[in-house]
Parts: structure tokens; sequence; C-alpha cells
């Protein structure tokens, strides 16, 4: 069974610094990894993926995440945050094998980004 | 990227009624959707999975005589929330894969409210 932890329910950053919202997986054989960003009462928005390949992935509105296997981490980081990024924020993981392609989710972060 | 489209947005309905609703991928063959069902401020649960032309795998736990999920073309599928009761009332989301398509495209959700 695969499953996918965020550790903080809630992360607050000041607008302008670094942010960070972590994740851990635990997952049989090399998964796929996904972020995506939900805002309220909308549907969740893609934000990168990890597939294969360098462990840097860059993705949309600057965001980015190091896949690192020895630590079975998949954190998610963007230099400078913005008020605007202040959203709910999911991790997840789906295997490479079965045509299902079934996402495990995490608990997800609730990221506040003070001004 | 591919879009997935759900209707509607929101729907209030009388307990005892039926709702269906629909998610739809308008640019791309969606043989597999699932279904999620979210309670404010949590993470997505799976309700069940649809391949296009077979019956839906429900996930432990989830009725599938009242939660009737139809996945009759490659484009579109239908969740119906038969005799609704106040306890379903949540958030519905829909996302479709297909193809060479390994990740899965979110619909932007359903609130249903069941007075």
């Amino acid at each position: 069974a695969q499953s996918v932890a965020q550790p903080e329910d809630q992360v607050n950053v000041a607008e302008g610094n670094p942010l960070t919202v972590k994740c851990t997986y635990s997952v049989s054989g090399n998964p796929y990894l996904f972020w995506y960003v939900q805002y309220p009462n909308r549907g969740l928005q893609f934000l990168l993926k990890y597939i294969t390949g360098d462990n840097l992935v860059k993705g949309s509105y600057g965001f980015e995440a190091e896949f690192n296997k020895s630590q079975t981490s998949f954190h998610l980081k963007k230099p400078s945050a913005l008020v605007s990024d202040s959203a709910l924020y999911f991790c997840a993981v789906s295997p490479r094998v079965g045509s299902a392609r079934q996402l495990t989710f995490g608990s997800g972060t609730q990221l506040t980004v003070l001004p | 990227g591919a879009v997935v489209s759900q209707h509607p947005s929101r729907v209030i309905c009388k307990s005892g009624t039926s709702v269906k609703i629909e998610c739809r991928s308008l640019d791309f063959q969606a043989t597999t959707m699932f279904w999620y069902r979210q309670f404010p401020k949590q993470s997505l649960m799976l309700m069940a999975t649809s391949n296009e032309g077979s019956k839906a795998t429900y996930e432990q736990g989830v009725e599938k005589d009242k939660f009737l999920i139809n996945h009759a073309s490659l484009t579109l599928s239908t969740l119906t929330v038969t005799s609704a009761h106040p306890e379903d009332s949540s958030f519905y989301i829909c996302s479709a894969s297909g193809g060479y398509l390994y990740e899965q495209f979110f619909g932007p959700g359903t609130r249903l409210t069941v007075l």
C-alpha cells in the first residue's frame, strides 16, 4: 500500500520569504509524485510532477520540488512567497504500474502568506 | 493541458431526491475517471474508479447503490447521488486519465448541499 504524509497542517510565511511545504511518501518501487493546489471551493490545480530524470522539478507559478529518493521526500518550495500563494496544497503519489493510475493524497497543508 | 469540466458547479436539493453530477473530458479521451469526495479542510477521499464501458470499482465503505456511477463514453462520466440526505452534503470532484496521459486531470468540483 502506498501512503503520503504532509506533517504540517498549516504553514505561515511572510511575503517575499522562501517557503517549503513538506511531503514524504511510502510506496513500493519508484512512484510518480505530484503537487496540486486548491483554492476555496475550487478543484485541484496541477503544479508539478516528478516522473523521471532530474530530481529538481520546476512547475507552475515559480514553484519547484526536489525528489529525494533516500529520504523518500518530495518537498515543495518557492524562493519568494506571494500573498496569492495562500491556498491548500496537496502532495500525491501514483504507482508506475497499473492502468488505473490511482492517486493517493496527503492530508493537505494550508499555506498562509502574510503581507 | 487537458481540460475536465463538471456540471453543475453547485446544487441544492431536498432530502430524498436524487442528484446527477456530470464530468466531461473536453479535449481528450478518458479511459478512466475517478470520483472523489472532500469534506471541509480535508483531503480528497477516493470514492470510485470507473473505466469506460465497464462497472465502476468502489472503495471500501462507499455504497454503490447510493452513489451510482456511469461511464458510458470516453468523454463523460456521471455520479448520481440517490435519495440524498444531509450527510451527503460535500464537495465532489472528478478527475480523468486516458491513453498516454499517466496523470489525472481534475474537474472544478461540485458543491452539493442537501437540505
